[in-house]
């Protein structure tokens, strides 16, 4: 499987909301609400802050919110805070893993 | 609490072989849906490998017929196999617990080079 398609970079200044797109294919993003999304800063492991498609763990900021149109998975950053500035990866599970591009959020 | 810690990740040949272990606490690796995941440096989030409660077993397509994924009940730990590696299997390497992947270790960085 090919890996999902994510903007490299997005920004905004504090306060701000933000999307990150996450595209795939009627074979994964569309064909299932599994979509998960994780928050990696530098030299530190994946975190995970959305999970199908739209739920928040335990613990995660209700500023994150996901959501899914077709085969194009978004995640929303609301009040965006510079602890916030970090790498975001969507990932669709249809029987194995794919993980997006990635994307880079820096706060201005 | 759980915790996941990785190690057994070095320096190591092409064509070489090496085994990463993934000790577990606070819960019970054979009873969860256990991954590996990996990360080239500078480079973004790559599944490797996964292994049900049931002992079934899925793998990407790079890695398929050289890497192993397994598990010892006794020593509630999780393993990855890697044999006949290569420069591009160079990456930290991550273990993960459940399906999305909620729980993940530090890492353990494998390098592959002459």
């Amino acid at each position: 499987q090919s890996a999902l398609t994510q903007p490299a970079s997005v920004s905004g200044s504090p306060g701000q909301s933000i999307t990150i797109s996450c595209t795939g294919t009627s074979s994964d993003v569309g064909s299932y609400d599994l979509v998960s999304w994780y928050q990696q800063h530098p030299g530190k492991a994946p975190k995970l802050m959305i999970y199908e498609g739209s739920k928040r763990p335990s613990g995660v900021s209700n500023r994150f919110s996901g959501s899914k149109s077709g085969n194009t998975a978004s995640l929303t950053i609301s009040g965006l805070q510079a602890e916030d500035e970090a790498d975001y990866y969507c990932c669709s599970y249809a029987g194995s893993y794919v993980f997006g591009t990635g994307t880079k959020v820096t706060v201005l | 609490e759980v915790q996941l810690v990785e190690s057994g990740g070095r320096l190591v040949q092409p064509r070489g072989s090496l085994r990463l272990s993934c000790a577990a606490s606070g819960f019970t690796v054979s009873n969860n849906y256990m991954s590996w995941v990996r990360q080239a440096p500078g480079k973004g989030l790559e599944w490797v490998t996964s292994i049900h409660s049931s002992g079934s077993t899925s793998y990407a397509d790079s890695v398929k017929g050289r890497f192993t994924i397994a598990r010892d009940n006794s020593k509630n730990t999780l393993y990855l196999q890697m044999n006949s590696l290569r420069g591009e299997d160079t990456a930290m390497y991550y273990c993960a617990r459940d399906r999305p992947l909620t729980f993940w270790g530090q890492g353990t960085l494998v390098t592959v080079s002459s």
